[in-house]
């Protein structure tokens, strides 16, 4: 089956660590990107890739780190220096070519800092 | 002011129901537009694309309003399962990438 996963689906960490966050997807879309979930509030973009070895900041950038070796795989480093990492982070991909690209999205990791 | 807004609801409306959400876009350029449904603690997921005519898709409708910037969904008959965040999202093409806006979600309540 095609899809996006990401692992874990609930991370623990203790505050001053980095933690990477997994996101693959199978669907040979070009586009990823990474978003952050606040309880009540809506998506918000930290980073984007369109291709391989080039990604963008997004809205919320700060504290985050991403890298795309590889077009099936995205991963998000959050830093010790993302000041309120605890949230829900999703993954999502799209194909490129057309202007209606809809995102597909991976079920999500919770990340709570302790 | 917000690229995209939403009303954050919530809509409480009973079973059987219609009700319409609008969602408000702030930039001209803004080329192709959705309705994605999030349920509790869970991913969003597509509903529906919105195209310029207007379309359908069994019980929901979407429009675009491009003179007034805005795009509606519409629900007839609602069920107890339609109970979710609708979130609407824009996306236009800015310095060569694809930039997307998620709205804050408005939230419905389908009531027995």
């Amino acid at each position: 089956d095609g899809g996006i996963t990401q692992s874990p689906k609930y991370l623990f960490r203790k505050e001053g660590q980095n933690v990477t966050l997994s996101c693959e997807q199978n669907l040979n879309h070009d586009a990823m990107y990474w978003y952050r979930q606040d309880p009540g509030q809506g998506l918000r973009l930290i980073y984007y890739s369109q291709i391989v070895n080039d990604f963008q900041k997004g809205d919320i950038a700060e504290g985050y780190s991403v890298s795309r070796e590889k077009k099936e795989s995205f991963p998000l480093t959050v830093t010790s220096a993302q000041k309120n990492p605890t949230a829900f982070y999703l993954c999502a991909s799209s194909p490129i070519a057309g202007d209606y690209n809809e995102q597909f999205f991976g079920p999500g990791t919770r990340l709570t800092v302790l | 002011r917000k690229e995209v807004e939403q009303d954050p609801g919530p809509f409480n409306v009973p079973e059987g129901a219609t009700v319409a959400f609008n969602c408000t876009y702030s930039n001209s350029a803004s080329q192709s537009f959705f309705w994605y449904r999030q349920d509790c603690r869970k991913e969003p997921k597509l509903l529906m694309s919105v195209y310029s005519s207007g379309n359908e898709d069994g019980r929901f409708t979407a429009q675009l309003n491009r003179a007034s910037q805005y795009i509606s969904l519409l629900i007839r008959d609602s069920k107890l399962s339609d109970s979710a965040t609708y979130l609407c999202v824009v996306n236009r093409r800015s310095g060569g990438y694809q930039k997307v806006t998620f709205g804050t979600g408005t939230k419905l309540q389908v009531i027995p």
